[in-house]
């Protein structure tokens, strides 16, 4: 199976609007991360926001906002007030295992979702 | 540098030559790690470093692949007698190290095998 599962290739917005991008993943590890990531055309990858397995709140970073939803296995981000600039691809990932563990550094990606912001 | 660095940002080699990618991590950052994006997919891990030794090197697809870190801080992915299906780009990464859990990425390193 696989253990990050993005379903949508590609999203289409509308500027200023929100728009939430799906990831579901499998584990049974009961510690573990998980990640989003936004890709431009430039190649980076800049991180967005990191919600932990035992956090009790959704994780928020500016318009970013992380909808956790453990029971479900899904770690859904949420783009307020979408921006042009926002058009990228986005990754979700996953690190099973604790933080300090060996496998620390070790990320599991999904396959993506590009997202497209109209003006 | 302010962010990770890393170097050729483009590298067109051919069928069985050897090449090192170079990947200079965020000044403090103990922890690095590297990983592969082929044409349109997710990334693939391939080796992570706390400090000078590696944990983990399950991610390497084979021996022709290796990578070294020395002084804690730059290291070198060296892929041996290159194939076509090489062709990728490799990201260099790194973060504060363990517990930490921000880890930031650099642009790439474009390879193509011809």
């Amino acid at each position: 199976a696989q253990k990050i599962t993005q379903t949508q290739p590609g999203m289409f917005v509308q500027e200023k609007e929100a728009v939430t991008l799906d990831c579901t993943y499998d584990t049974s590890d009961p510690s573990y991360g998980l990640f989003w990531y936004k890709q431009p055309s430039s190649g980076e990858m800049i991180f967005l926001i990191y919600q932990g397995s035992y956090d009790q709140q959704n994780a928020t970073e500016g318009r970013y906002s992380l909808n956790f939803q453990k029971a479900r296995k899904s770690a859904n981000l949420v783009i307020s007030a979408s921006q042009l600039g926002d058009s990228a691809m986005y990754f979700c990932a996953m690190r099973e295992g604790p933080a300090g563990g060996t496998s620390y550094g070790k990320l599991t990606f999904g396959q993506g979702t590009i997202l497209t912001v109209h003006p | 540098g302010a962010g990770v660095s890393q170097s050729p940002s483009n590298k067109v080699t051919e069928k069985g030559k050897d090449v090192e990618l170079r990947c200079d991590p965020i000044s403090g950052h103990t922890a690095l790690y590297w990983y592969r994006q082929s044409l349109g997919q997710g990334l693939e891990f391939l080796i992570y470093f706390q400090g000078n030794s590696a944990p983990d090197k399950s991610g390497l697809p084979s021996d022709r692949f290796s990578a070294e870190r020395t002084g804690g801080s730059v290291s070198t992915l060296t892929i041996q007698r290159t194939q076509q299906e090489d062709s990728a780009v490799y990201l260099c990464a790194s973060s504060l190290g363990r517990g930490k859990n921000t880890i930031y990425f650099g642009e790439g390193s474009w390879l193509t095998v011809v």
